[in-house]
Order: C-alpha cells, then structure tokens, then sequence
C-alpha cells in the first residue's frame, strides 16, 4: 500500500530537549516536504526536499533540520524545541509528475 | 513571493445546498500548480486535485467542480448537492512549476453541511 508514514503520533516533551519526528514514503518520490499546521494559519511549509541530498527552506524553517540521507527517509530534527513549536505537523511527498501530494496521518507535537 | 487567499474562513450550509470555496492567489511565476485539499474532522489530508496553470478547462468529478480563471488569479471549487460527509476543512494551494515542492497553502475554509 502507497503511503507516508510519521513516527511519533504524538509527543510531548520539555523545552530544549532535542527531538526527532522521523517519515518515511514506500512510493520512491523524489521530493518529500514537512509542513506544520496551526489554528487559523493554515499548512506553512518549514523544508522541502528536492532528491537526497538536496533540500531548502520553506516558509518557516527556524528552529528546524532535515536531512535527507535516503529517497525514502526524511526525518525533521527540533535541537531545541521551545513551546511556541507546539503544533500539528505532516510530512508529505509528491508523486510522479507532481500529480498528487500524499501526506502522512500527522505528528501532534506540544512542548511545555 | 506566493500567497493563496482563501477569504472565507467558514461556511455553512444544509444539506443539498451547492456552495462554492473561493480561493485567489498570487505569484510572479507565468506556470504553476493549483491544488485543493479535504481535512475532515478525522485530520488526515486528502488531495481532490491538481490543476496547471496553462490548461484552463474546468474539471468536474462527481458532485465537486473546479473553476479555474488565471485573468482573475482564482481557483474556485463548488460542492453540488452536498452531504453532511463534506464537512471539513479545504485548502488551497500553490506550487512552483519549475520546482513543485515548493507550496504555499491558504489558510482554509471551514465548512459545516448542516442535515
């Protein structure tokens, strides 16, 4: 079955210990994105990632690493995760001739 | 820089009712790609569809209809006959041609179909 998965589904931690939300796509898509959603703010894209190796900021990329070691793998990093991080976040990639944009079920992350 | 407008931020209407989300964009680029997406209540993210900038048809699927206007910079998407299942939350959106993992989403309309 085609998807995006994103490990954890939810997560609380503390202010400044460092956390990884890891995705994963079986569907061998080049470009893969993370995205986090607030009340009223709609998606805002914090990095995207053109093939491995290659990736480059969104919209609201501060506070935030990738990486993109594999074509499947594209983990989002918080080195030190402050509360107003505390969000709803999805990882996504983009299919064959950018037809459709499959997003994983979310990270629901709060940091007190 | 791109922006995708969606002004309406909720919508309610009874079942049956057609209503239509409207959404305006800018961006400098001549080619990109529109997109719509469904949150239901459930949360996950649902593409409905994907349209390219230089191909103006309309596109109609079932009950959900695209109208797509570039002299107008809008990407409206109207809900024909609807049902209760399409409450949700919609967004629109907009990528880069030249490099589609760039988007830009609007900031959603709610809609509530009433029975």
């Amino acid at each position: 079955e085609a998807q995006v998965t994103q490990n954890p589904r939810y997560l609380i931690t503390v202010t400044g210990k460092k956390l990884t939300v890891t995705c994963s796509q079986n569907m061998n898509h080049e470009y893969m994105s993370w995205y986090r959603q607030d009340p009223g703010l709609g998606l805002r894209q914090i990095y995207y990632s053109m093939n491995v190796e290659v990736t480059d900021k969104g919209d609201v990329p501060e506070g935030y690493k990738v990486s993109r070691k594999e074509k499947r793998n594209f983990p989002l990093i918080l080195e030190s995760p402050s509360p107003n991080q505390t969000s709803l976040y999805f990882c996504a990639s983009l299919g064959k001739h950018y037809n459709e944009q499959f997003f994983g079920p979310g990270t629901r992350l709060t940091v007190l | 820089a791109q922006k995708v407008t969606q002004a309406q931020t909720e919508i309610s209407v009874v079942e049956k009712e057609d209503v239509t989300l409207d959404c305006v964009y800018e961006t400098r680029d001549t080619t990109y790609y529109l997109f719509w997406y469904k949150q239901p209540p459930s949360g996950e993210l649902v593409f409905l569809i994907r349209r390219n900038s230089f191909d103006e048809q309309n596109e109609i699927s079932g009950r959900y209809s695209w109208n797509f206007q570039k002299s107008t910079s809008s990407f409206n998407f109207t809900i024909t006959a609807s049902q209760v299942v399409d409450s949700a939350v919609y967004f629109c959106a907009l990528s880069e041609y030249t490099n589609a993992g760039k988007s830009t989403f609007g900031d959603g309309t709610t809609l509530t179909v009433k029975p």
